[in-house]
């Protein structure tokens, strides 16, 4: 089955630590994928996205992530996080087997970020 | 800027009524989605609709149904609630890939925080 795997459950850093997050997918062919964030006490909203081009990509708030096709993965970085970034995080996937219409979410990384 | 919006933020209901979490997008997008949200399980997809009157099931459709009779509102519908539906239910739309907007995200509604007692 088609599914995206965050290894991290929670994770705690102090301000100005250097975040990453993995994310790796088990699709193949052609795949679009999103990063989502949730603040707590907010709606989810889209960190970044990668559909085509450059593997790396730059999204809101300083974040980053790169897509490395061979490894399935897709992984946040942020080279300095801050207290604001405290949140919950989710990659998800959609595939031209979908028809890119479903997105496929992984279970999510919660990030406390302590000043 | 799209705006989701779900017609509750709280909601608490008894066992074997029947639910209606309303959602309306106010972008003209054809899919719409509702998924429930649960601890340590992420985000997984009950129902999709890519048209009015037109639905699909998702990874987790037991135990629900929805409607979509206009392009704008997508209900999810809990025909008889029972406690092991207690989540929160989050709304999303999408515009239609190929039609000037291909590969654009969902976006989402704040949710709903659904409790049965």
């Amino acid at each position: 089955a088609q599914s995206v795997s965050q290894h991290n459950h929670h994770v705690i850093l102090s301000e100005a630590a250097s975040l990453e997050l993995g994310c790796n997918y088990s699709y193949g062919g052609t795949v679009n994928l999103f990063w989502y964030v949730q603040y707590p006490g907010q709606h989810l909203q889209l960190l970044l996205k990668y559909f085509s081009g450059d593997p790396l990509v730059k999204g809101i708030k300083g974040f980053e992530a790169e897509f490395i096709k061979s490894k399935f993965s897709f992984n946040l970085r942020k080279p300095s996080v801050q207290w604001s970034d405290t949140a919950e995080y989710f990659c998800a996937v959609n595939s031209m087997n979908t028809g890119f219409q479903k997105l496929v979410f992984g279970t999510g990384t919660r990030l406390l970020v302590s000043p | 800027d799209v705006k989701v919006t779900q017609s509750s933020r709280y909601l608490v209901k008894r066992t074997g009524e029947k639910v209606f979490l309303e959602c309306v997008q106010d972008m003209d997008h054809e899919n719409m989605f509702w998924y429930r949200q649960d601890p340590g399980l992420g985000l997984r997809l009950i129902y999709f609709s890519y048209d009015v009157k037109m639905k699909e099931k998702g990874d987790i459709p037991e135990g629900y149904s929805v409607s979509r009779e206009k392009k704008e509102r997508f209900s999810l519908i809990l025909e008889s609630a029972s406690t092991n539906q207690t989540s929160m239910y989050l709304c999303a739309s999408s515009p239609q890939p190929g039609q000037g907007n291909s590969n654009q995200p969902q976006h989402f509604g704040d949710g709903t925080r659904l409790s049965i007692l």
